[in-house]
């Protein structure tokens, strides 16, 4: 049962304009996500993260919404650039059956951005 | 470099034979994570490391499969008798830990075949 889900396979944007990349969860004690960046034969790479404590979180171009009633977090890209064409996930911050933490990802979006 | 670093970058083996993956986490990071993205999955968590602490190993998917973190640095993921659904991407990941912020930074990954 998948706890982070992208519900999006893939987006195609122009350049300039706003990408919006969406995520929703399933449990509410979640209390921190994390979006990632994934080029092909290359790992992901951390973008941006965002606390429940707070509904935004913002650095340069990229933006992460979080609506906690809804159970719905969301990455805009303004302006989108033809670099960021990639596959971007999801991931929520969870208890280990060890007591411990883990990443869990939803299974990504892939991202285009036509010049 | 100054970022994870995985070897060997890709692996082809023979089912039934052991394969060793390595990782150098970045330099000051105490934690310590494994998972692994198989075809048309998402990122699965295996064993998680945090300074010399005992391993919270409670993501690793059977007793073929082990790990040792040598000296709090340099990692080895060790999968014995390898089986065909074996076959996937093995990521490596370090952090801070809670105390630095709870992102994970991924090296680029090792894709196992297991033929």
């Amino acid at each position: 049962d998948q706890q982070v889900k992208q519900n999006s396979p893939s987006l195609s944007v122009q350049e300039g304009r706003i990408s919006i990349l969406n995520c929703d969860y399933t449990n509410s004690m979640f209390d921190y996500f994390l979006w990632y960046k994934k080029y092909p034969a290359e790992g992901p790479t951390f973008l941006i993260s965002i606390s429940s404590i707070k509904d935004k979180n913002e650095d340069g171009r990229f933006t992460v919404f979080l609506n906690k009633s809804a159970k719905h977090l969301s990455l805009h890209i303004v302006p989108s650039q033809p670099g960021d064409s990639a596959v971007y996930f999801c991931a929520a911050v969870v208890w280990t059956q060890g007591g411990s933490e883990k990443l869990v990802f939803g299974k990504g979006t892939k991202l285009t951005v036509n010049p | 470099g100054a970022g994870v670093s995985q070897s060997p970058s890709n692996k082809v083996t023979e089912k039934g034979k052991d394969v060793e993956l390595r990782c150098d986490p970045i330099s000051g990071h105490t934690a310590l994570y494994w998972y692994r993205q198989s075809l048309g999955q998402g990122l699965e968590f295996l064993i998680y490391f945090q300074g010399n602490s005992a391993p919270d190993k409670s993501g690793l998917p059977s007793d073929r499969f082990s790990a040792e973190r040598t000296g709090g640095s340099v990692s080895t993921l060790t999968i014995q008798r390898t089986q065909q659904e074996d076959s996937a991407v093995y990521l490596c990941a370090s952090s801070l830990g809670l105390a630095g912020g709870r992102a994970q930074y991924f090296g680029p990954g090792t894709r196992l075949l297991v033929l």
